[in-house]
């Protein structure tokens, strides 16, 4: 069975600082693994996606996450937070045969003036 | 807009009450999910819909839900006999697979139905 772990349930941040939300899998086969963010009173937003091409994978609004099988992790970082990071999100683990997904618990960022 | 929709946006009820929910996807798209999320938790998935068939349901889906996609369109979440552990966002997404293997295509979600049960 697929799983994700989100280690941290807070984040948080000075804007202007780096990001990093780390997010460990369990997969019995090579996964496609995602990111998405929630702000509050919206809908679920894709903020990339790795699907075993490039393990350095790069989405929007400057989000990029690393896949690293060794680690079994899908860390999300960015290199500068800024007000409008400020949300919740969820590293996700897609099921093989269904596409249904598989969500974290959540990790709520944080970000200070 | 073009996105995916969903009616009604709140619903309060009494319990034992029945509710109905619904989502339209994005037109083109032939897969449907219901997903449920409560508060301070990532949303899990119920059902999903290829078309109009309904290929899986999730343990947590009770014989009180149930849902239907008729036509391969729009899909409706019926809850019967409402408990207070029904509370929860209800989210639905619609996503476009192309052949027998996806490549895990991407699911866009709706704003989802905030259900309270009282």
């Amino acid at each position: 069975a697929q799983s994700v772990t989100q280690l941290d349930s807070h984040v948080s941040v000075s804007e202007g600082t780096p990001v990093l939300l780390r997010c460990n899998y369990s997969s019995s086969y090579s996964p496609s693994l995602f990111w998405y963010v929630q702000h509050p009173n919206k809908g679920l937003q894709l903020l990339l996606k790795y699907t075993s091409a490039a393990t350095l994978v790069k989405g929007i609004n400057g989000f990029e996450a690393e896949f690293k099988k060794s680690e079994t992790s899908f860390h999300l970082t960015k290199p500068s937070a800024h007000m409008s990071d400020a949300a919740e999100y969820f590293c996700v683990v897609s099921d093989q045969r269904t596409d249904k997904l598989i969500f974290g618990t959540g990790t709520r960022l944080q970000v200070f003036p | 807009d073009t996105g995916v929709s969903q009616d009604p946006r709140h619903k309060i009820t009494k319990r034992g009450q029945n509710v109905t929910f619904r989502c339209d996807p994005i037109s083109e798209h032939n897969r449907l999910y219901w997903y449920r999320q409560t508060l301070g938790q990532g949303p899990e998935f119920l059902t999903y819909f290829q078309n109009e068939a309904q290929l899986e349901k999730s343990r947590l889906l009770s014989d009180r839900f149930s849902a239907e996609r008729p036509k391969g369109s729009f899909s409706t979440l019926e809850i019967q006999r409402t408990e207070q552990g029904d509370s929860a966002m209800y989210l639905c997404a619609s996503s476009l697979v192309l052949g027998l293997v996806s490549d895990a295509d991407e699911q866009f979600f709706g704003p989802g139905t905030r259900l309270t049960v009282l």
